[in-house]
Formats: structure tokens, C-alpha cells, sequence
């Protein structure tokens, strides 16, 4: 498979929690974005690293990224009800066109 | 956000029909994609198209075809459907290869029967 895998597949947690969700890919990227989808709906863009790039934040989201292992994380601080969701990584090749190759996804629920 | 539309977004066929799916966008991005979504897969990518009438396969492009006369639409046909290809697509565009965030429509539902 080409694609990045997320861990773990769920999590369940309670509001104040952190969340955090691992990705994982094969092949040498340009850079690695993460997504969010709300049950029924399309994808919502989070976030974007560069390959030269370790860690990036967005209010209450963190990402990193180890190239040499292949791998990234995407933290949420202080997570809300309205958090929950599905998050998937996409990573951008680093040859030729630009497309997204996405992983199958962490589905998170928070509880109130 | 890019203001992306995709229709119908609910669908039933039969087995052998052929399907349209359409999207519209209003961004001016020069990059579309069609993606399909199935449990266990995440979103695998079907066709994508990098300018008008400029078009190119994507990882599972068998029993589907696109096209792209204008900017705006992007059109995904499916040329005699398949309980296989019951799934939930997603049309995405971007603005291009630089920023690499894509925006998504709300997807279209088929199911075929």
C-alpha cells in the first residue's frame, strides 16, 4: 500500500483530554497534511508540514514530523465535544505531480 | 473556503447503467480531483486534472473516465457501473502545487445495486 497508516484506528476520550494521533509513510515526501472529516461531510484541510519542517502549531493543534522515521503526529490540546471527528494524514510525493496519497484515518470521539 | 459543489449527492443505480457525477467549483483552481471513500481504505484517488482537457489517472481509475471542458467542472463518468463501485466521492480542487491544501466538496453518495 502507498498509503500513510494512522494510529491508533479510534481513541475515545473526555473533554480536557489531549488527543493524539500518529501517521506513518513509505515513500520520501514533499510535504504531509493533515485532515479533518465530520461524520457525513467532506474533508476539512488542519494543517501543513514541510519536509524541512519539525513541528508546526495552529491554535490548539500541534504537528510534528521525523522524517527519518518516516512519521508525523498531530496533537489536540484541551479537546472539545465538537472535536469529534475523523483525522487523516495525507502525504504530498516528492516526484512528480502533486498528489495526496491519504492514510485511512483515526476516529475520534470526545465525550462531554 | 473554495466553494465547491458536487451533484447529486445521493444516488441509486443498477448494475450496468452508466453514472455522472459532477462538480463545480468557483475558485479558479486549476487542479481537481475525484477521489473515492470506502471503510478500511481511506480516500483513494481516481482521476485528477492538472488544466482544462489536461487529465491523468490516479491509483484506481479502472471502469472510470473524466473530463474537463471548463475550468469550473469537473465531471466523473462511470461508464457501466458496478456493485464495486458503490462508494462515497469526493471531488477536491486546489490552486496549486505549492500550497497543496485541497478543498473538499460534501461528496456524493452512490450505491448500485
Amino acid at each position: 500500500s502507498q498509503q500513510g497508516e494512522e494510529d491508533p484506528q479510534a481513541l475515545s476520550i473526555q473533554e480536557g483530554e489531549n488527543a493524539t494521533m500518529n501517521c506513518s509513510y513509505k515513500t520520501s515526501i514533499n510535504n504531509l497534511q493533515w485532515y479533518r472529516q465530520n461524520s457525513g461531510r467532506g474533508l476539512v484541510h488542519l494543517i501543513l508540514i514541510r519536509s524541512n519542517e519539525r513541528e508546526k502549531h495552529s491554535g490548539r493543534l500541534r504537528v510534528t514530523l521525523d522524517t527519518s522515521k518516516k512519521s508525523s503526529s498531530l496533537l489536540i490540546t484541551a479537546s472539545r465535544a465538537a472535536d469529534t471527528a475523523s483525522y487523516f494524514c495525507a502525504t504530498v510525493w516528492n516526484t512528480g505531480f502533486q498528489k495526496l496519497v491519504f492514510g485511512t484515518g483515526t476516529r475520534l470521539l470526545v465525550s462531554p | 473556503d473554495a466553494g465547491i459543489t458536487q451533484s447529486p449527492r445521493h444516488k441509486v443505480t443498477e448494475t450496468g447503467t452508466p453514472v455522472t457525477l459532477r462538480c463545480h467549483q468557483t475558485e479558479n483552481h486549476r487542479y481537481m480531483y475525484w477521489y473515492r471513500q470506502d471503510p478500511g481504505h481511506g480516500l483513494r484517488l481516481i482521476h485528477y486534472s492538472y488544466g482544462v482537457k489536461d487529465t491523468d489517472k490516479g491509483e484506481v481509475s479502472d471502469g472510470y473516465s473524466v473530463s474537463r471542458s471548463k475550468t469550473e467542472d469537473f465531471l466523473l463518468t462511470l461508464e457501466s457501473a458496478t456493485s464495486s463501485q458503490t462508494s462515497v466521492y469526493f471531488c477536491a480542487s486546489s490552486a496549486g502545487r505549492e500550497t497543496g491544501e485541497l478543498f473538499f466538496g460534501e461528496g456524493s453518495r452512490l450505491t448500485v445495486l
